[in-house]
């Protein structure tokens, strides 16, 4: 089944602890990319990436780090993780980045940063 | 800069009655467009797509959208909602990267 898979789906941690929200996708997309749903706020980009070893900011990439070293892979890092990183994360991948293609997502990860 | 606006937070709507979700997007030529679904605890799941041609775009689940480029609008519409429509309704715009509304939260009374 062509799908995007985030692990965790949930998190709890604790201010400064750093960690690591995995997606993959099997699809073969070169397109990457993370958002952050905040209510009220919609989603807002974080980073993308066009491609292997090709990362790009999005609008509210402060606090995070991305690496793409593989295709299918596409981890968000946060080093020092705050308070205000509290929110659900979306994981999105499309075959090109162009808006032509539909980017399909991944279900979700609940962070909560204490 | 790219904006999106869904000027309604929340729409009731009564089960069979007709549906408008509205969608304004700032842009300096005719984005591609989108609307996406979100349903309590899922991810989004594209309703439908507009990149150029014919101005009214069919979607999956009943839903169609109309392209008005002298509104700068791309509303979404449904002739007769059901319960199961219940969920939060998301436009978007971009080339390379999307750029999401902030969102309207439909409900569906019995």
């Amino acid at each position: 089944e062509a799908q995007v898979t985030q692990n965790p789906r949930y998190l709890i941690t604790v201010t400064g602890k750093k960690l690591t929200v995995t997606c993959s996708q099997n699809m073969n997309h070169e397109y990457m990319s993370w958002y952050r749903q905040d209510p009220g706020l919609g989603l807002r980009q974080i980073y993308y990436s066009m491609n292997v070893e090709v990362t790009d900011k999005g609008d509210v990439p402060e606090g995070y780090k991305v690496s793409r070293k593989e295709k299918r892979n596409f981890p968000l890092i946060l080093e020092s993780p705050s308070p205000n990183q509290t929110s659900l994360y979306f994981c999105a991948s499309s075959l090109k980045g162009t808006g032509s293609y539909e980017q399909y997502f991944g279900p979700g990860t609940r962070l909560t940063v204490t | 800069a790219q904006s999106v606006t869904q000027p309604d937070i929340h729409i009731t709507v009564s089960e069979g009655a007709s549906l408008e979700l509205r969608c304004n997007y700032s842009y300096g030529a005719t984005p591609y467009l989108f609307w996406y679904v979100q349903s309590p605890g899922q991810g989004l799941q594209l309703l439908l797509k507009y990149f150029s041609g014919d101005t009214l775009v069919q979607g999956i689940k009943g839903f169609e959208a109309e392209f008005k480029r002298s509104q700068s609008s791309f509303n979404l519409r449904k002739p007769s909602v059901h319960w199961s429509d219940a969920a939060e309704y998301f436009c978007a715009s971009g080339y390379s990267t999307l750029t999401f509304g902030k969102g309207t939260m439909l409900l569906v009374s019995p």
